[in-house]
């Protein structure tokens, strides 16, 4: 089945640059790959997906790039703010079935 | 995006009795899944919520253990039978909508 690895398990960068979360996949047959935010007591929130139709997407300061041929995925944040700060997870899907999730990325930022 | 309530936010359960969560989605939706969180890790998919069938179970979970009931398009439960203290987790129910997967706030289960 598929597996999905995520790194690095925590980031501490300063406010105002740039955080990176790289995860890998094992299916080439996956095909969505949405990345969740999770803050403290709260559910995942979608933040962002990516299709594998599709090689970047960008929300504001938020974007997510797929390389399948190497098969990972990258969430990248710019102008960081400290209400960025929280647990991310990527995930990977084959069309409409269960999500696999990655291990988690515990970003802190700075001020 | 669909909204997903989930009840109770959080209890406090004594060894070997059970507990029901409850999810509620505000509209109809085709596919609905219940994750475990243990303390600082990553989801883990316990079951697919079938509706109107039995659900889906993922390797190393089971229905008597974990019974889940899925009545109609907007609702399901997650029991938790027999507690022991190795089942204090975070509990979540998730809808997939088109594409796109939502999660409710969670349920944190601590069991003494």
């Amino acid at each position: 089945g598929e597996n999905v690895e995520q790194h690095p398990s925590t980031l501490s960068v300063q406010e105002g640059d740039s955080a990176v979360i790289k995860c890998t996949y094992s299916d080439s047959a996956s095909n969505y790959f949405p990345w969740y935010k999770q803050e403290l007591g709260k559910g995942p929130q979608l933040i962002i997906d990516i299709r594998s139709n599709v090689g970047e997407k960008k929300d504001q300061r938020i974007a997510v790039t797929l390389n399948k041929t190497a098969k990972h995925f990258s969430l990248h944040i710019t102008e960081t703010q400290p209400e960025d700060s929280a647990v991310y997870f990527c995930a990977a899907s084959i069309r409409a079935q269960k999500l696999v999730f990655g291990q988690g990325t515990r970003l802190t930022i700075n001020p | 995006s669909a909204v997903i309530s989930q009840k109770p936010s959080r209890d406090i359960c004594q060894r070997g009795t059970s507990l029901t969560i409850q999810c509620q989605v505000d509209s109809q939706v085709t596919m609905m899944f219940w994750y475990r969180q243990q303390p600082g890790q990553s989801l883990t998919l316990i079951a697919t919520a079938n509706q109107g069938s039995e659900a889906t179970y993922e390797s190393g979970f089971v229905i008597d253990k974990f019974p889940i009931s899925r009545p109609n398009l907007t609702f399901s439960t997650l029991t938790v039978s027999n507690m022991s203290p190795e089942d204090s987790s975070i509990y979540l129910c998730s809808v997939r909508d088109r594409a796109e997967a939502f999660f409710g706030q969670g349920t944190r289960l601590t069991v003494v």
